[in-house]
């Protein structure tokens, strides 16, 4: 498996608190990611980065924020968490964006809770 | 915007027996991604198909990329008890796309 650690990796945390999810990564891939998983829902694409300080949104990025200061480290931050963000969080890496060899590494996922 | 679909949502197989699992993108994708992630895990890279009409196997495993770019599917043959989780497909638009755009996944159940 790719050097990919996602902390913690379960959380349980009450509606209205902030909450920071990390993801570290040993590959020094340039290209990381943020995922929920919910049933019936798939992957869906939170927020990504295509280097230091560099981020875009994906589908579902209302209510999170992403920080990247360092190429290895890609942080999710949820400011005030709310119910319907209870789910598996997962972190992807890949070396490149488009054209062969882009797949994603995926981290163990972290399981969010909110009371 | 772009969605990729997937059917079926389930399928339950007895062991030994094949099963499919269809992608279908609403655009041209200029490539697709299958990805298994089993029971408690995370999602695992498998393959990549690029060229239109593209057919690659991995042992009892068969991907086809469709010749209007815009389908794939991945057919396993005499499912085995290991074969369990959930398959996904993921496309990219473009070759300058943004992002994978994952199907919700097909789950697969094997009794022996």
């Amino acid at each position: 498996d790719a050097g990919i650690t996602q902390s913690p990796r379960h959380k349980v945390t009450e509606t209205g608190t902030p909450v920071t999810l990390r993801c570290h990564q040993t590959e020094n891939h340039r290209y990381m990611y943020w995922y929920r998983q919910d049933p019936g829902h798939g992957l869906r694409l939170i927020h990504y980065s295509y280097g230091v300080k560099d981020t875009d949104k994906g589908e579902v990025s209302d209510g999170y924020s992403v920080s990247r200061s360092k190429t290895e480290d890609f942080l999710l931050t949820l400011e005030s968490a709310t119910s319907s963000q209870t789910s598996v969080y997962f972190c992807a890496i890949s070396p490149r964006l488009g054209g062969p060899y882009n797949e994603q590494f995926f981290g163990p996922g972290t399981r969010l809770t909110v009371l | 915007g772009q969605q990729v679909m997937q059917i079926p949502q389930y399928q339950h197989v007895q062991e030994g027996e094949d099963f499919t699992t269809y992608c279908n993108s609403s655009t041209t994708l200029s490539n697709i991604q299958w990805y298994k992630q089993r029971p408690g895990g995370h999602p695992v890279f498998l393959i990549q198909l690029v060229k239109s009409g593209e057919v690659k196997k991995q042992k009892r495993l068969t991907f086809q990329f469709g010749e209007a770019k815009k389908n794939s599917s991945l057919h396993i043959t005499a499912t085995q008890t290991t074969d369990v989780g959930t398959y996904f497909c993921a496309g990219l638009k473009d070759q300058a796309g943004t992002a994978l755009i994952f199907g919700k996944g097909t789950t697969l159940s094997v009794s022996s």
